[in-house]
């Protein structure tokens, strides 16, 4: 597709239950970000994959909190153990960063994640 | 934290006025960014300053940028009932760990009245 595509749109789940969040990046942008946006706030940075790099985790707030990136493409992010604090709006991004810079960020449209 | 400090928090003026945002971030960066986000969901990039330069225009925006003070500001010019959204900067910086993040402030929403 043309654009950053996120899935599903939302989610509901119950707490405990594990959850996972699929972002498909733009073909050809090494640099994917994963975010986080609670109600009426900033974006909260998770995790960032670029290239063949170790990514940089230092994002996540707990160890429920899982992300890959298979093949340099797409990528999922994990949430084990749903608590509610968890609700929130997930966001992912891609670019065609390297190492030195950083270019503009595309975003998604974000999965809403409802922990009931 | 790297993440920028944005001025002011709500912003409320009317169509045809100019409105002026500002963002403080922490340190050294490659480029700062600003992006606009409609209804929370997916944020559009609107304009990129690299460190070395200090003022960009694109359409009725105006974007500067002072390196010594670490703050940035986005002026739109002629606003319109349609800018209404929330606006924020972002950094692109290189982390302790040596990689390069793309980190966002704290966003101002901006309300335009007819």
């Amino acid at each position: 597709g043309a654009g950053v595509s996120q899935s599903p749109s939302n989610k509901v789940t119950e707490k405990g239950k594990d959850v996972e969040l699929r972002c498909d990046p733009i073909s050809g942008h090494t640099a994917l970000y994963w975010y986080r946006q609670s109600l009426g706030q900033g974006l909260e940075f998770l995790i960032y994959f670029q290239g063949n790099s170790a990514p940089d985790k230092s994002g996540l707030p707990s160890d429920r909190f899982s992300a890959e990136r298979t093949g340099g493409s797409v990528s999922t992010l994990t949430i084990q153990r749903t608590q509610q604090e968890d609700s929130a709006v997930y966001l992912c991004a891609s670019s065609l960063g390297t190492n030195t810079r950083l270019t503009e960020a595309f975003f998604g449209q974000g999965t809403r994640l409802t922990v009931v | 934290s790297q993440q920028g400090e944005e001025d002011p928090q709500a912003l409320s003026i009317q169509e045809g006025e100019n409105a002026t945002m500002n963002c403080s971030y922490k340190t050294s960066i490659n480029n700062l960014q600003w992006y606009r986000q409609n209804s929370g969901r997916g944020l559009v990039h609107l304009i990129l300053i690299r460190s070395n330069e200090r003022e960009k225009h694109s359409g009725r925006l105006r974007v500067t940028l002072d390196t010594s003070k670490k703050s940035s500001s986005l002026l739109i010019t002629a606003s319109r009932a349609a800018d209404t959204a929330s606006y924020f900067c972002a950094t692109d910086w290189r982390s302790e760990g040596g990689g390069n993040k793309l980190t966002f402030g704290t966003g101002t929403q901006l309300k335009v009245e007819l």
